[in-house]
């Protein structure tokens, strides 16, 4: 299986900073790799697919950038609503497996 | 307005069954491919299960291979997740998730979550 790998685990940052959350595949996905976000209590909202490009909808200050194995979700100018924990998925190769996790907290 | 409403969740003892329902509205159900998705408490997604529009493709994880069985009924609206010999380590938040219609196992739309607990 593919493993998905996210750094940091958690992020603590203001509000207007600007972020980002790394994640590495154990072998090549191309660009198959999609970004969620989880708020708590809630099912996860799709952010990002195909590494880069922005779902519907999504504020613009969120960004995806990376091919094969190395990629990063920006967000260039955090607001209130960002404080959740973001997901990253691999969509290459069977089994579709997801990141850990990472907590983007409140400094 | 797409709308994803998981059902038939609930507390089983290890070895029993149970039977998931989605039902979904709001887009052309028998067009895009369906997923269940879980969550076990504070931990991550793990991808459990996935049907083709016609039913066609089915895959599941190795997790719940031979143990779960994904089905659709497309008159209906609606998907299905047939759980036989629970384990405690099923125990999760089961979400219901819409495909982006690529077919690629992005999931652009989810369902609130049913629990399912399994624990003696």
């Amino acid at each position: 299986d593919i493993q998905m790998t996210q750094s940091p685990s958690t992020l603590s940052a203001s509000v207007g900073d600007k972020v980002t959350i790394t994640c590495r595949a154990s072998q090549s996905i191309s660009s198959w790799l999609a970004w969620y976000q989880q708020k708590p209590g809630k099912a996860p909202k799709l952010l990002i697919y195909k590494a880069s490009s922005l779902e519907s909808g999504v504020p613009s200050r969120f960004s995806g950038s990376g091919s094969g194995t190395e990629f990063t979700l920006t967000i260039s100018s955090l607001q209130p609503d960002d404080f959740a924990t973001y997901y990253c998925q691999q969509y290459d190769t069977y089994p579709y497996t997801f990141g850990q996790g990472t907590k983007l907290e409140i400094k | 307005e797409v709308q994803l409403v998981e059902s038939g969740g609930g507390l089983v003892q290890p070895g029993r069954s149970l039977r998931l329902s989605c039902a979904a509205s709001g887009f052309t159900f028998d067009d895009y491919a369906m997923h269940w998705v879980r969550q076990a408490p504070g931990k991550g997604l793990e991808w459990v299960s996935g049907i083709r529009s016609n039913s066609g493709r089915i895959a599941y994880a190795d997790s719940v291979k031979g143990r779960f069985s994904i089905s659709r009924d497309n008159a209906k609206n609606s998907l299905y997740l047939q759980m036989n010999s629970l384990r405690t380590e099923d125990t999760a938040l089961y979400y219901c998730a819409k495909d982006d219609g690529s077919g690629s196992y992005v999931f652009d739309y989810w369902g609130q979550g049913t629990l399912v607990t399994v624990s003696s």
